[in-house]
């Protein structure tokens, strides 16, 4: 069955620090993979997508992922943090198909430190 | 434009009530969702509209959990005889079938 790991429950980093938070999933075929970030009483905004062609794939707030289907890893980073990123991010693969189900990870919540 | 709507934002109700919760699709999105986000669970699917087939309800927990759209638009997700494990953030999304869902602000439920 289709899952997504997220190893990393709760990370600090330093406002204009980079950032990596790590996504792996288990899928059959090509993965249709997400990532969605949650701000403290707010709904999920998708933060970029993956379904083919490049394996970097830019997304909106200055995020980008890689796609690395022999790590079967979706990896979310920024290159400099600001204070205003601190939220839960999660990671995400489409159950079947595109517009299908989607399978969330846990989630890794990021705190931002002055 | 309006965004994916949910009402209401918060409901507490008592154990073995039922309630209703409703959510706005964006217009003219085909594809509806239904999520329960809890503190031990995480996300969770619990059902999905896609046009007039028939709905994927392979995420529902049990028999008590329902939903239904009416007209392609709007849709109702009702639990009956409400259990305090019920408790937790039901969230909707919609999209047009594709690869984007986009997800409303959430009902909070809260069962006593």
């Amino acid at each position: 069955a289709q899952s997504v790991t997220q190893p990393d429950i709760h990370i600090t980093v330093s406002e204009g620090a980079s950032l990596e938070l790590r996504c792996n999933y288990s899928y059959g075929a090509t993965p249709y993979l997400f990532w969605y970030v949650q701000s403290p009483g707010q709904g999920l905004q998708l933060l970029l997508k993956y379904f083919s062609g490049d394996t970097l794939v830019q997304g909106i707030k200055g995020f980008e992922a890689e796609f690395k289907r022999s790590q079967s890893s979706f990896n979310l980073r920024k290159p400099s943090v600001h204070w205003s990123d601190a939220a839960e991010y999660f990671c995400a693969v489409a159950r079947n198909q595109a517009g299908t189900a989607l399978i969330f990870g846990k989630g890794t919540t990021l705190s931002v430190s002055s | 434009g309006a965004g994916v709507s949910q009402s209401p934002s918060n409901k507490v109700t008592e154990k073995g009530k039922d309630v209703e919760l409703r959510c706005d699709p964006i217009s003219g999105h085909t594809a509806l969702y239904w999520y329960r986000q809890s503190l031990g669970q995480g996300l969770e699917f619990l059902i999905y509209f896609q046009g007039n087939s028939a709905p994927d309800k392979s995420g529902l927990p049990s028999d008590r959990f329902s939903a239904e759209r009416t007209g392609g638009s709007v849709s109702t997700l009702t639990i009956q005889r409400t259990q305090q494990e019920d408790s937790a953030v039901y969230l909707c999304a919609s999209g047009t079938g594709g690869e984007t869902q986009y997800f409303g602000p959430g009902t909070r439920l809260l069962v006593l």
